[in-house]
């Protein structure tokens, strides 16, 4: 219960198009949900996070969608450049510092 | 310049011999967190602390051991290190309540033969 499963594994993008990486969950207190980003060598970074209070939130290129019912929220990266190419994570926390993540996506985008 | 520092990055050490990987922070935040990353499993957290002298296990704290006695230093301590526990470790820092940004180190990675 306590799981964020995330898919796929790894993803292969041309330059300029969407890049889509899903994430799962079943604890329904989870109720904070962001993804990170990460480069080689360094560590992850905060993109773009939400609560689920809304169902979708956009910052520049990145948008999460966020579906309370199906317990699921992807990211969405649109306009793929190769610089967006690194390691994603979802991640979901009940509030409480503690902080659950997915096991990452490896994104490559082809110039 | 806001800073998550750890010590060292890189450590080579044997079994049974005890260590302590350091993460020190300059933002005056009060939430620090320990995860470690391994291929497959992403990141999972060890421990976090709350504030000074307030800490909690997170979902793989066995074989670890965490400590917070000043508020910019949070000590990750492995009395007896076992060739499982080789991983690339992160600290993370964040404010507030826990729908703040969680700052991470650049890692620390250990390799116990």
């Amino acid at each position: 219960q306590q799981q964020v499963k995330q898919s796929p594994q790894s993803l292969i993008v041309q330059k300029g198009g969407i890049s889509i990486i899903n994430c799962a969950y079943e604890n329904t207190a989870f109720d904070y949900f962001p993804w990170y980003q990460q480069f080689p060598g360094k560590g992850p970074a905060l993109l773009i996070a939400i609560r689920p209070d809304v169902s979708e939130k956009k910052e520049g290129r990145f948008t999460i969608s966020f579906n309370k019912s199906a317990k699921q929220f992807s990211l969405h990266i649109m306009d793929s450049q190769p610089g967006d190419s690194a390691t994603y994570f979802c991640a979901a926390s009940p509030g409480t510092y503690k902080y659950i993540f997915g096991t990452g996506t490896r994104l490559k985008v082809l110039a | 310049e806001a800073q998550v520092t750890q010590n060292p990055r890189y450590l080579i050490t044997v079994t049974g011999k005890k260590l302590t990987v350091t993460c020190s922070q300059n933002m005056n935040h009060e939430y620090m967190s320990w995860y470690r990353q391994d291929p497959g499993l992403g990141l999972r957290q060890i421990y976090y602390s709350m504030n000074v002298e307030v800490t909690d296990k997170g979902d793989v704290p066995e074989g670890y051991k965490v400590s917070r006695k000043e508020k910019r230093n949070f000590p990750l301590i492995l009395e007896s290190p076992s060739p499982n526990q080789t991983s690339l470790y992160f600290c993370a820092v964040s404010w507030g309540d826990s729908y703040n940004e969680q700052f991470f180190g650049p890692g620390t990675r250990l390799t116990v033969l």
